[in-house]
């Protein structure tokens, strides 16, 4: 078992370009999420997908995110326009989907934005 | 919104036995207490949740006051491997994504 598995590790991109952000959760797990974390605002919750529907993205900033899972095996996290704000450590989590279940962790990619 | 209290760093040496103390006055029936914790450059790790019944696992005890306004997670003989970002969490049953606060930061001593 892999554990979840985050790509890039590092990403570095210019101001307004795109960034794609990929999460493979672990083999069988039914619910992934996304956090982002911050020195400042530490670790904050994005959005998370049950069965590659979502569920719930209350913490996805209204514009220029988007989150997608279009098989069981990944999900992506894009940033459009990138700003120097959206800097952060992009955690992916994966679950078995039931209910009061743990969070598998992956090892983030750290996202830089000049 | 995080809605539990810690301190923001404690220190011990190691071998000791270390407490951290987690505070959440307005939990609710139906919320479980968890407890990650963080190194860095790595994602959250589990250590353990409950409900209203102390727990034990090869991390850690988690002692659970009988109000439940509080708890304690216990590391017996800390090593310099347990230095960490510790984080409380509460999380309603039923529901999935956690909010997490600030943490303790744990530093070991050699």
């Amino acid at each position: 078992n892999a554990g979840v598995i985050q790509t890039p590790r590092h990403k570095v991109t210019g101001k307004g370009q795109e960034a794609t952000l990929w999460c493979e959760p672990i083999s069988g797990h039914s619910a992934v999420f996304w956090y982002r974390q911050t020195i400042v605002q530490g670790l904050e919750f994005l959005t998370y997908f049950r069965n590659q529907a979502p569920i719930d993205d209350s913490g996805m900033p209204k514009e220029r995110f988007s989150a997608q899972m279009p098989n069981q095996s990944h999900s992506t996290l894009k940033i459009q326009s990138t700003q120097p704000q959206d800097s952060a450590v992009y955690l992916c989590a994966s679950s078995p989907g039931l209910g009061g279940a743990e969070q598998f962790f992956g090892p983030g990619t750290r996202l830089t934005v000049l | 919104d995080a809605k539990t209290t810690q301190p923001d760093s404690m220190e011990s040496t190691e071998g000791e036995t270390v407490h951290l103390p987690c505070s959440h006055a307005t939990i609710s029936g139906n919320e479980y207490i968890y407890w990650y914790r963080q190194v860095p450059l790595q994602g959250p790790e589990y250590v353990t949740h409950g409900l209203q019944q102390n727990t034990t696992n090869s991390m850690a005890f988690l002692a659970i006051a009988s109000d439940r306004k509080s708890s304690t997670l216990i590391l017996p003989h800390v090593s310099l491997r347990d230095a960490a970002v510790y984080h409380c969490i509460l999380r309603v049953a039923g529901y999935q994504n956690f909010y997490f606060g600030k943490g303790t930061s744990l530093t070991v001593i050699p």
